[in-house]
């Protein structure tokens, strides 16, 4: 596609409740970014893929968040039981590997 | 660990003052050195970056930034900003050694131009 593409654009779940975000990205890069963007606390890292490496999960927040990527493409966010303090945008990118990353537009995700 | 400072949190400025938003990093090898804007309701784009060889890299819309080593920073600046100019900064990281997608951010300065 065009750009990275993510869905939904808006969550609203309640709390305890499990999500999933979708992230799509550029087609041919074959490293896949998600970072978790709160008010006032600039962009913290979740987790990396590159290729058909193992990911880098060092920036998940504890066991309820997991990722995965199948055929090295699309990209799942899951987070389980969802807490207050997991609201957030959540933002994809991708790149070419060292090269410039390219962002979504983020899930924003409101826990209730 | 490595850590990203970004010192002001807003800055308000009138059209065509000059811009400089700080920036410190602690890191003590080799960076990569990258500023992010983010337009009111966009997504984040590049503005500039910093690998190797001229400190003084020159980014979109006129903007610039300088690595100096010794002061671990790598500010950005404007000589005129518009009102266009209004958005958030993002000054990120990558340190060599480090995972390749761990890029770390600064909390983000947000500039507020008045036409």
């Amino acid at each position: 596609g065009a750009g990275v593409s993510q869905s939904p654009s808006n969550k609203v779940t309640e709390k305890g409740k499990d999500v999933e975000l979708r992230c799509d990205p550029i087609s041919g890069h074959t490293a896949l970014y998600w970072y978790r963007q709160s008010l006032g606390q600039g962009l913290e890292f979740l987790i990396y893929f590159q290729g058909n490496s193992a990911p880098d999960k060092s920036g998940l927040p504890s066991d309820r968040f997991s990722a995965e990527r199948t055929g090295g493409s699309v990209s799942t966010l899951t987070i389980q039981r969802t807490q207050q303090e997991d609201s957030a945008v959540y933002l994809c990118a991708s790149s070419s590997p060292g090269l410039e990353r390219y962002f979504g537009a983020g899930t924003r995700l409101s826990v209730l | 660990a490595q850590s990203v400072s970004q010192h002001n949190h807003h800055v308000i400025l009138s059209e065509a003052a000059s811009l400089e938003l700080g920036c410190n990093y602690s890191y003590g090898g080799t960076v990569n050195l990258f500023w992010y804007v983010q337009y009111p309701g966009q997504h984040l784009q590049l503005l500039l970056k910093y690998f190797s060889g001229d400190p003084l890299v020159k980014g979109i819309k006129g903007f610039e930034a300088e690595f100096i080593k010794s002061k671990f920073s790598f500010n950005l600046r404007k000589p005129s900003v518009q009102w266009s100019d209004t958005a958030e900064y993002f000054c990120a990281v990558n340190g060599y050694g480090g995972s390749q997608g761990n890029l770390i951010f600064g909390k983000g300065t947000k500039l507020s131009v008045k036409p």
